[in-house]
């Protein structure tokens, strides 16, 4: 099955810092999505996109299908932002929805 | 609409014991699938139902079942416990192969 990586695993910022968090993956994917975890365990839905960019208010992403990578821009970043964020993959080798999580990126945002 | 709900929020089990795990999936998604996320990791994909029928199943145990009601909601059953059981356990629910919404989760701690 395919497998997910995220870089970096954890990140610092000052608030109003910008960052880009990666996600690669090793085979092709029937979709991906992005998510933030808060600190109560609640996945919030950030962007479902399998490729191609995104925008929505501060936030935007890219995956490029073809190089089995997507990214998550966070512009002039708030405290909010804090949290974990996740990409999953769709295996696009299976026969039903098998989502692959990667291992998450731990943003903190200082005041 | 409401989203994906589940029950309870939080349960202690003792080892050996058995727990059930319910959830609702968003009016309208006729897919339902189950995660297992341990502190520290990303959600590990364990099932995934779909009109009543299972299409997918991770690498967990046999101690691990679930089944899918005709108004879509789903159970998890995992039996004889283990302290290693305890986790977040995350339902999300689809509208087919579009991206994922997931619920609260349940916290289970196995003492």
């Amino acid at each position: 099955g395919i497998q997910v990586e995220q870089s970096p695993p954890d990140l610092i910022l000052q608030e109003g810092a910008n960052s880009t968090l990666r996600c690669n993956f090793s085979d092709s994917v029937n979709n991906l999505q992005w998510f933030h975890q808060n600190p109560w365990g609640q996945l919030i839905n950030l962007f479902y996109i399998p490729s191609g960019t995104k925008q929505n208010g501060r936030l935007s992403a890219t995956t490029v299908a073809t190089e089995r990578y997507s990214l998550l821009y966070i512009s002039s970043s708030q405290t909010t932002d804090s949290g974990v964020y996740f990409c999953a993959a769709e295996d696009g080798k299976t026969s039903y929805d098998k989502v692959i999580f990667g291992p998450g990126t731990s943003l903190s945002v200082i005041p | 609409d409401a989203g994906v709900t589940q029950s309870p929020t939080h349960l202690i089990k003792t080892r050996g014991q058995q727990v059930t795990l319910r959830c609702s999936p968003i009016s309208g998604h006729k897919s339902v699938s189950w995660y297992q996320q341990v502190l520290g990791q990303g959600p590990q994909f364990i099932f995934q139902y779909y009109e009543k029928e299972e299409r997918g199943r991770g690498n967990f145990p046999d101690r691990f079942s679930a089944r899918q009601f005709p108004n879509y909601s789903s159970e998890l059953n995992v039996n004889a416990l283990l302290l290693g059981d305890s986790a977040l356990y995350l339902c999300a629910s689809r509208l087919s192969s579009y991206e994922q919404y997931f619920g609260p989760g349940t916290r289970l701690t196995v003492t």
